[in-house]
């Protein structure tokens, strides 16, 4: 069965530090998703992406963060400049927008010190 | 946003069936109803969606109530491996708003 894979699967950086969190949706798939969950928390909606720009974003998704899908395959979050509170699990979605529903990925757990 | 209400937690032994209930009441006419179940240190995986009609498929069944305020998937004989926490949640194809979920545990 089709996958989203994402990498890497754990990162650390420093608080202040820029990073970039890369996600490979299914081929076929036409929208793709950012949400993060905190430890202990609900799953949240950071942005949706369609025909090459961002059609929905939340309130967390404020100037330090970006989204690009840069060379039609990959789906990448950048954080410009991290703080403590974006340590979360951060999952990318993708969807056909039709018969089935998002398949999610297994997430990247970032971790700010 | 428009909420989703469902219990904290619910229980249920291996094989039997068991129905996790979600209140929507203020979804709008167009948002589709979509569960997810997720497991410890996983993302969300599909289970079901549907908009107006009952939905069945191989892992689960959707009925919809006919004002579409409310809704229950139905596990049809619960196993180990259903033990997860179960998402409501309504959306379109812009995005998917999540709630907090139910617990389901399975016993042996």
């Amino acid at each position: 069965e089709p996958e989203v894979t994402q990498t890497p699967s754990h990162q650390v950086t420093q608080m202040g530090q820029e990073v970039i969190l890369r996600c490979v949706p299914i081929s076929n798939h036409l929208y793709f998703y950012w949400y993060r969950q905190i430890l202990g928390q609900k799953v949240e909606f950071l942005v949706s992406f369609y025909n090459n720009e961002i059609s929905e974003k939340s309130e967390i998704f404020d100037d330090q963060f970006s989204v690009e899908r840069p060379d039609g395959s990959n789906f990448t979050l950048k954080i410009r400049s991290t703080k403590l509170e974006d340590s979360a699990m951060y999952f990318c979605a993708s969807y056909t927008g039709s018969l089935s529903g998002y398949t999610f990925g297994s997430g990247t757990r970032l971790t700010v010190v | 946003d428009a909420k989703t209400t469902q219990p904290n937690s619910m229980e249920s032994n291996e094989e039997e069936p068991v129905h996790l209930p979600c209140n929507h009441s203020t979804i709008s006419g167009t948002d589709y109803i979509h569960w997810y179940r997720q497991l410890p240190s996983q993302g969300p995986e599909y289970v079901i969606h549907g908009l107006t009609s009952n939905v069945n498929n191989r892992m689960a069944s959707l009925a919809i109530a006919e004002d579409r305020k409310s809704s229950t998937l139905i596990l049809h004989r619960a196993t180990l491996r259903d033990a997860a926490v179960y998402y409501c949640t309504r959306g379109s194809n812009y995005k998917l708003t999540f709630g907090k979920g139910t617990l389901l545990t399975v016993n042996p």
